[in-house]
């Protein structure tokens, strides 16, 4: 059954570091690049950051660039997210997802079609 | 980078039918996805590649675009469609995804 896990969650003090791992079941993890979105508390749907199936290709939205990394370990089928010098604004649920893309004629397509249940992360003194 | 615009609420009767729009230039170059998402729990792909369903997802939910639009239309909305609905896509200027401001869906 496929399946993403996040775990890391919990309250952050402001300027310090959150970290979230993401751990992938039921599927060959390294053939798909994974994305991290965000919901902050009454607010939408907020994309964050990609990683390329290899690990060679690495995006960040930019309030988050420069303060994030992501990584992944194809062996141990886990993804992780770091941001620096966290603000309030960081706060949300952080929700992993797989990436899927394919071609329709000549047309690329991309889509989330595996999500995990997401880690909330509360940026508090 | 660019934006995805939605209509932040939208209503149906039960059993009648309702289209979600969403636009965005990045529309125009790329197809977007559509993602359900009910409080407390993780958002469910929809709609794919304008008017694909995954395995799971009920016909009665159906995709369309033209332009710079795409649509989500729901045909004999249940009581259980009740949700909020994102649209996604992925920036056209940069290497950003994208996703609108959700439509809040409401089954009357």
């Amino acid at each position: 059954q496929l399946d993403l896990v996040e775990s890391g969650g919990g309250v952050v003090q402001p300027g310090g570091s959150l970290r979230l791992s993401c751990e992938a079941f039921g599927f060959t993890f390294s053939n798909y690049g994974m994305h991290w979105v965000r919901q902050a508390p009454g607010r939408g749907l907020e994309w964050v950051s990609f990683i390329k199936y290899d690990g060679s290709r690495k995006y960040f939205r930019e309030s988050v660039r420069g303060r994030g990394s992501i990584s992944r370990d194809n062996l141990q089928n886990t993804m992780s997210l770091q941001i620096n010098n966290v603000i309030p604004e960081d706060t949300a649920v952080y929700f992993c997802a797989r990436d899927v893309r394919a071609v329709m004629g000549i047309s690329p397509y991309y889509y989330m079609d595996v999500w995990g249940k997401g880690a909330t992360v509360i940026v508090s003194s | 980078s660019s934006e995805l615009t939605q209509d932040p609420t939208a209503s149906v009767a039960l059993g009648q039918t309702v289209t979600i729009t969403c636009q965005g230039d990045s529309l125009k170059i790329h197809y977007a996805s559509w993602y359900q998402k009910k409080p407390g729990q993780a958002p469910i792909l929809v709609l794919y590649a304008e008017n694909s369903r995954p395995s799971g997802i009920p016909e009665r939910f159906s995709g369309s675009a033209s332009g710079d639009t795409a649509s989500l239309t729901l045909t004999g909305a249940q009581a259980e469609d009740e949700s909020v609905y994102y649209c996604s896509s992925r920036d056209t200027y940069s290497d950003d995804w994208l996703f609108g401001g959700g439509t809040r869906l409401t089954v009357l």
